[in-house]
């Protein structure tokens, strides 16, 4: 089975500030990767697709980059409402996907 | 614009099975692959399984043994069976759609949690 880590598990930042969540592979899985976000209550919202394509209606502040094992999602200018949680998704060649364990950014 | 419902009990008691149906409404099923992920309160997301358009399926191998998904394009539905459930499969179960294309999951429905007891 292919592993998914996300660090960090959690972040603090203010309202303005650019954080960046890194996103490990086990092994390669090219650019076959998908960011979401996710707010209490709710159900996930994808983002990235495709390591760094940005899914319609998606603000662009908004960027994915990376491919093979390391990905990183980036967003500039964190505003209110983007407080949430964040979670990786990884496809590979089984026809199988796997999740990481999320990244919750919290305001400091 | 596509919208996805689950629906089902929200109760299952251990050793039974848990049988949840979405409803998709505002598109064809035509051309995409559906699948069921959970998510158990306040941890990660698992994909469970997924049923292409024409009824091929794939499950996650840790629930293999447990799990069928079935699809039923003239009502516009799909369906998840997942037999023998323990409190471990007390979730929130979301059902998605994605395509092949892009290999992520694009629309999801609110979530419906289920959960094993007694």
């Amino acid at each position: 089975d292919i592993q998914m880590t996300q660090s960090p598990s959690t972040l603090s930042a203010s309202v303005g500030e650019t954080v960046t969540i890194t996103c490990r592979a086990s092994q390669s899985i090219g650019f076959w990767l998908a960011w979401y976000q996710q707010k209490p209550g709710q159900a996930p919202n994808l983002l990235i697709y495709k390591a760094s394509a940005l899914e319609t209606g998606v603000p662009s502040r908004f960027s994915g980059s990376g491919s093979g094992t390391e990905f990183t999602l980036t967003i500039s200018s964190l505003q209110p409402d983007d407080f949430a949680i964040y979670y990786c998704q990884q496809y590979n060649t089984y026809f199988t996907w796997t999740f990481g364990q999320g990244t919750r950014v919290e305001f400091k | 614009q596509v919208q996805l419902q689950e629906s089902g009990p929200g109760l299952v008691k251990p050793s039974e099975t848990l049988s949840l149906t979405c409803s998709v409404s505002g598109g064809s099923m035509n051309s995409f692959y559906w699948s069921w992920i959970r998510q158990p309160p306040g941890k990660e997301l698992e994909w469970i399984g997924y049923i292409f358009y024409s009824g091929s399926t794939k499950y996650n191998p840790s629930l293999k043994s447990r799990v069928t998904i079935s699809l039923d394009t003239s009502k516009n539905q799909f369906s998840l069976k997942l037999t023998s459930v323990t409190a471990a499969d007390t979730a929130v179960y979301y059902c998605t759609r994605g395509t092949m294309t892009t290999v992520a999951f694009h629309v999801w429905g609110r979530g419906t949690l289920v959960t094993v007891s007694a």
